[in-house]
């Protein structure tokens, strides 16, 4: 089946440093990849998704490219701020049918930047 | 700011009762999915309809909860009999007919004592 894994958290970093999340993913269908962000107390927010391999998603400074040969989708930013602590999801869904939008989320890495 | 609108936020209920919380879907978005939160931030999904009716759903769905999508109500999920591992953050999400993106609202979390 489908299945998604990311880095375990927590990971915590200093204001100003950068971060890699890495997300590996398996499945047999062509997905829309995804990074959902979700803070303390509210629901996951789309962060950005990329439909198409070997393209990149990027929103408020953070990106990631579709990785189709290495399965992978890594989420990285160059300098995180206070304000991106935060738990990251990375998820893919299914392409057609009762699937089309059911997504399949990565256990999240909660991100804890210290100013 | 979500547009997805659950209800309540909070709540909390004894062993054996009843737990129902609603969800209004953004606008325009005729496709609800549920899915059930845990304490290690876990997603399971429970069910999803297509205007009124049920795409698909898993088996813990079938035999303890109940979840509808009237037309022109919101959209609820209950619990018949709540236990203590029903305890979690509890979220609806709804996408368009032909997206695959889903947008979530804040969530009900349910606290099972």
């Amino acid at each position: 089946g489908d299945s998604v894994t990311q880095t375990e958290g927590p990971v915590t970093l200093s204001e100003g440093t950068s971060l890699t999340v890495n997300c590996s993913y398996e499945t047999k269908q062509y997905p829309t990849l995804f990074w959902y962000v979700q803070y303390p107390g509210e629901g996951p927010q789309l962060l950005f998704k990329v439909p198409k391999a070997n393209e990149k998603g990027s929103n408020r400074g953070f990106e990631a490219t579709y990785n189709k040969e290495a399965t992978s989708f890594h989420l990285q930013k160059a300098s995180v701020q206070e304000s991106d602590s935060a738990v990251y999801y990375c998820a893919l869904s299914g392409t057609g049918g009762s699937a089309l939008g059911r997504l399949h989320f990565g256990a999240g890495t909660q991100l804890i930047v210290i100013p | 700011n979500s547009k997805v609108i659950q209800t309540p936020r909070y709540l909390v209920k004894g062993q054996g009762q009843k737990a129902k919380m609603r969800c209004i879907p953004e606008k325009g978005h005729p496709v609800v999915f549920w899915y059930q939160q845990n304490k290690n931030n876990e997603f399971k999904f429970l069910i999803n309809f297509q205007n009124q009716e049920v795409l698909q759903q898993i088996d813990m769905t079938e035999k303890r909860f109940s979840a509808e999508c009237p037309s022109n109500s919101p959209c609820s999920l209950e619990i018949q009999s709540s236990e203590a591992g029903d305890s979690a953050l509890y979220l609806c999400a709804s996408r368009q007919n032909s997206g695959n993106t889903l947008y979530f609202g804040e969530g009900s979390r349910l606290i099972v004592v």
